[in-house]
């Protein structure tokens, strides 16, 4: 168990709709990562928030956002969605901005139909 | 752009075997590189790590050699058990920037006892 807890685990929805998926960081990480996971593109980062601050961004669609609240947790909302967008969403955590480890949560797979 | 190309795609081992996996990077400014393992149904886990001031680094059957000039780094493990069958990613980041980390596309390790 790592520690990183998200939610939902599995979410299916219809294109056009928004989702948001949840994610609580490690205790006492500021660090939090979102990457998404899909069988031919496999692992690409798409933001970081530190603090509650955004502190990098990846391969953000537009349609997508994040956020990180006073308590550590973050969200990131996906919306008009695709089918493309079905994929596996990991968040991760650490302790600080410059780490190299990160520890990852069991994942939110999401299924666009 | 993909900055860290992972071979092969899928690799089988007999019980007691040496697996080998491989990864290259094109980025001379990364200083991290990581593997990580990852379970079906389950987030990626920090599996061992190196830094580019030393050439090979080993954490019981788990070893990570460097090659600095070759900007290549592969993992070895020696002993393959069938509780080694897993997904495999490569990682490299430059930690400075804040741990964004770039995977390679996985390895689908899977040993035969």
């Amino acid at each position: 168990d790592s520690g990183v807890t998200q939610t939902p685990k599995h979410l299916i929805t219809a294109t056009g709709q928004r989702v948001t998926l949840r994610c609580s960081p490690r205790s006492g990480d500021l660090s939090v990562y979102w990457y998404q996971q899909s069988l031919d593109q496999g692992l690409q980062f798409l933001i970081q928030y530190y603090n509650g601050e955004e502190r990098a961004k990846g391969n953000i669609l537009e349609r997508f956002s994040a956020q990180q609240f006073p308590d550590l947790h973050s969200e990131l909302n996906l919306s008009s969605l695709e089918l493309g967008d079905s994929a596996l969403y990991f968040c991760a955590s650490s302790p600080r901005a410059s780490t190299g480890e990160l520890f990852f949560g069991e994942g939110s797979r999401l299924t666009v139909l | 752009q993909q900055q860290v190309k992972q071979s092969p795609q899928s690799l089988i081992v007999q019980k007691g075997g040496i697996s080998i996996i491989n990864c290259a990077y094109e980025n001379t400014a990364f200083d991290y590189f990581p593997w990580y393992q990852q379970f079906p149904g389950k987030g990626p886990a920090l599996l061992i790590a190196i830094r580019p001031d030393v050439s090979e680094k080993k954490e019981g059957r788990f070893t990570i050699s460097f090659n600095k000039s070759a900007k290549q780094f592969s993992l070895h493990i020696m002993d393959s058990q069938p509780g080694d069958s897993a997904t495999y990613f490569c990682a490299a980041s430059k930690v400075i920037s804040g741990s964004r980390l770039t995977f390679g596309e996985g390895t689908q390790l899977t040993v035969n006892p």
